[in-house]
């Protein structure tokens, strides 16, 4: 089984920066994703680790530690248009993807 | 790009019906999932396949069935609806010869069950 575990909500200014941290406890791992999720509308795509490290792409960047079961998904430089549900989601070898229950990021102006 | 199409937008039904969702795309994905989101609980798998007629319980099958008579096509069923299962259903699918390869959800049906 897996278990996923991310914040409810944050909350951060136009311009900052914000790190929605992830932990999980898994018997299989292969793979973690991110998605991003607007009110009213279907996840999309944000990032994935496999491996240990930093990907980066643009004004996001994700990180994973398989060791410590953590990810974070960073978010640069906030817009008023990043203000979403943020889903952890959990790959295991069967190719099942288990999402935790998301971070309400809300950006102040 | 991945287009997966789910047939309704809005549905309302009533307590015992027979509910059936329809989810297809256009990738020629191995693999197709079906999802239901609830506020505070976060995306939960009910059923997913990884091939026609193949399917595998996800987390929260119960009450529900699923139908892969064709590639592009993954049907869910709720035998006999309950006020329980009243929810957003996402639909989504994904090819397991890319490692990487996300999912691509449909744009979800909000089931309600009166």
């Amino acid at each position: 089984g897996q278990n996923i575990d991310q914040p409810t909500e944050m909350t951060a200014t136009e311009g900052a920066i914000v790190q929605i941290n992830c932990t999980y406890q898994t018997s299989g791992f292969n793979g973690l994703f991110w998605y991003q999720q607007h009110a009213g509308e279907a996840p999309t795509f944000l990032s994935y680790n496999v491996l240990d490290g930093l990907e980066e792409k643009g004004r996001f960047s994700s990180f994973l530690s398989r060791s410590k079961g953590y990810s974070y998904l960073l978010l640069k430089e906030l817009q008023m248009k990043d203000s979403a549900s943020y889903l952890c989601a959990l790959r295991s070898n069967d190719y099942k993807l288990s999402f935790g229950a998301g971070t309400t990021v809300t950006v102040r102006a | 790009d991945v287009k997966v199409t789910q047939s309704s937008r809005y549905l309302v039904k009533r307590t015992g019906e027979k509910v059936f969702l329809e989810c297809v795309q256009d990738m020629d994905h191995e693999n197709m999932f079906w999802y239901r989101q609830d506020p505070g609980l976060g995306l939960r798998l009910i059923y997913f396949s990884y091939d026609v007629k193949m399917k595998e319980k996800g987390d929260i099958p119960e009450g529900y069935s699923v139908s892969r008579e064709k590639k592009e096509r993954f049907s869910l069923i709720l035998e006999s609806a309950s006020t329980n299962q009243t929810s957003m259903y996402l639909c989504a699918s994904t090819t397991r010869t890319v490692p990487n390869s996300p999912l691509h959800f449909g744009n979800g049906t909000r089931l309600t069950v009166t």
